[in-house]
């Protein structure tokens, strides 16, 4: 099956500073990729949109300018958490669907990202 | 009112039962449904869509009712590896749409 990979799998950083989280569709094109964040016992809650070569589509109530999304070809999309703080520790997620389009296709997920902010 | 509703949860059956577990959508126009399945502190992976005839898969069976916005899925001779949380999803279209979690259901298969 088609697989999307992304790094790293978990990061410690301290306040303030920034973490770059990356996702890739290893052996499918995907125009679009999403980003979801899950806290602990909590659902996997969509934060932004990623459309390769257009601006990102943010979901209401996350920062557009805290999250940075980049989207700069078919296969890559990342995720830049900008000045994190501890409640930013989360799991972070990307996902991405065939470009064909095709109905019921599933979703590829990457393997996760846990950050924790001290 | 979410998007996507689950049973809270957690289910503890012993080894051998049949466990059910529902979901309810809220959006008519979903058109995608799937049964998700999460390992702690792992990524979500795909159990099994779900079709509007019904489908099974070995002991998994799902089923849709888009009249009561109503999807399910039955768990028969539960085994240990089977313990995990059991995502409701969702998306409206195909191909470049999100898809809408539940808050998923806690199953432990107890030996």
């Amino acid at each position: 099956g088609a697989v999307v990979s992304q790094h790293p799998s978990w990061v410690i950083c301290k306040s303030g500073t920034s973490v770059k989280i990356e996702c890739r569709s290893l052996d499918f094109q995907a125009t679009t990729m999403f980003w979801y964040r899950q806290f602990p016992k909590q659902s996997l809650m969509l934060m932004a949109t990623s459309n390769e070569g257009s601006k990102a589509t943010y979901e209401q109530g996350v920062e557009k300018d805290k999250f940075l999304i980049n989207h700069a070809s078919l296969t890559l999309s990342t995720l830049t958490v900008t000045s994190a703080h501890p409640e930013d520790s989360s799991f972070y997620i990307c996902s991405a669907r065939d470009r064909l389009g095709r109905l019921n296709t599933e979703a590829f997920f990457g393997q996760g990202t846990r950050l924790t902010v001290v | 009112r979410k998007e996507v509703e689950q049973d809270p949860g957690p289910f503890n059956v012993p080894e051998g039962a049949t466990v059910a577990f529902n979901c309810t959508y809220s959006n008519s126009a979903s058109q995608s449904f799937f049964w998700y399945r999460q390992d702690c502190r792992k990524e979500p992976k795909l159990l099994m869509s779900v079709y509007s005839s019904g489908n099974e898969d070995g002991r998994f069976t799902a089923q849709l009712n888009r009249a009561s916005q109503y999807i399910s899925l039955l768990i028969r001779d539960s085994k240990l590896s089977d313990s995990a949380t059991y995502l409701c999803v969702v998306s409206r279209a195909s191909g470049n749409t999100p898809l809408v979690f539940g808050k998923g259901t806690r199953l432990s298969v107890i030996a």
